[in-house]
C-alpha cells in the first residue's frame, strides 16, 4: 500500500540523547515535512523539504535537524539542545505545484518521552 | 499572512445530534481548503477536501462548502456517532509551487456522548 511509515512508534530519550525519528514514503511526493504537536494543541512546523538535498527551518526548527538524501526519506533527529522533546511528531508529505488541491498525507506519528 | 480560525473546542454532543464546527481563513491567494480528522493517538486523515468556491467536500456523512464570499468552510453532519468523538483540523493550501504552503487551524475536539 502506499502511504507514509514512521518509526518506532514510540521512544524514549535520556537527558542529553540524541535521537532520530524515521519517515518513509513511497507515494513519489517530492515535499517532505515534520511537525510537532503537544498534547491538546495544534501542529507545528518544524522543517520541511522541497526537494532532495535540500530543506528549510520551520517555525520551531532549534533543537532539531534533518537530512534529504532520498526522495523517499526524511529523518528528524532530536538533539539534546531541544530543551523540551516530549512531544508527538507527525510526518507528512505531498506534492509541490500551482495545480490546487494539493493534499497533504500525513504518517501515524511517533510518541517521544524523555526519561 | 494564511491564518485559519477554528471554533474553539471542546464540543460534546449526545449521539446522532448535529454537529457543526466553524472555521474561516484568510489568504493571500487562491487556496484549497481542508478537513482532517485525528483519533487518539493516531495521525491526521484527510477527511475532506474543496479546491475552488461553491465546491462542497463530503465523506462518512460529513460535509462543508468553500464560501468565498463569508471566507467559511465549516464542517456539518446531520447525525454524529459516538467513533466520531476525534480532534478535527481546517487547514488551507496555497498551491504556489513552495512546499510552504499549508497552514493549520487549532484543532476543535469533539466528544459525543451514547
Amino acid at each position: 500500500d502506499g502511504g507514509i511509515t514512521q518509526s518506532p512508534k514510540y521512544l524514549f530519550r535520556k537527558e542529553g540523547q540524541n535521537v532520530t525519528l524515521s519517515c518513509e514514503q513511497n507515494l513519489n511526493h517530492d515535499a517532505m515535512y515534520w511537525y510537532r504537536q503537544d498534547p491538546g494543541q495544534g501542529l507545528r512546523l518544524i522543517y520541511y523539504s522541497q526537494i532532495v538535498n535540500d530543506f528549510q527551518k520551520g517555525d520551531i526548527a532549534e533543537g532539531y535537524s534533518v537530512s534529504r538524501e532520498k526522495k523517499e526519506s526524511f529523518p528528524l533527529t532530536v538533539t539534546s539542545a531541544q530543551k523540551n522533546p516530549t512531544a508527538f511528531y507527525l510526518c507528512a508529505s505531498s506534492i509541490v505545484g500551482r495545480a490546487s488541491g494539493n493534499t497533504i498525507y500525513f504518517g501515524e506519528g511517533s510518541w517521544l518521552t524523555v526519561v | 499572512g494564511d491564518s485559519v480560525t477554528q471554533m474553539e473546542g471542546p464540543v460534546t454532543l449526545s449521539e446522532e445530534a448535529f454537529l457543526t464546527i466553524n472555521c474561516t481563513y484568510t489568504a493571500t491567494g487562491y487556496p484549497s481548503l481542508f478537513w482532517y480528522v485525528q483519533y487518539p493517538g493516531e495521525g491526521l486523515q484527510l477527511l475532506l477536501k474543496a479546491t475552488k468556491a461553491d465546491d462542497k467536500g463530503s465523506n462518512k456523512g460529513f460535509e462543508a462548502t468553500y464560501r468565498k464570499e463569508t471566507t467559511s468552510f465549516h464542517l456539518e453532519k446531520g447525525s454524529v456517532q459516538v467513533s466520531d468523538s476525534a480532534v478535527y483540523f481546517c487547514a488551507l493550501v496555497i498551491s504556489s509551487g513552495s512546499a510552504r504552503q499549508l497552514t493549520f487551524g487549532s484543532g476543535t475536539q469533539l466528544t459525543v456522548l451514547p
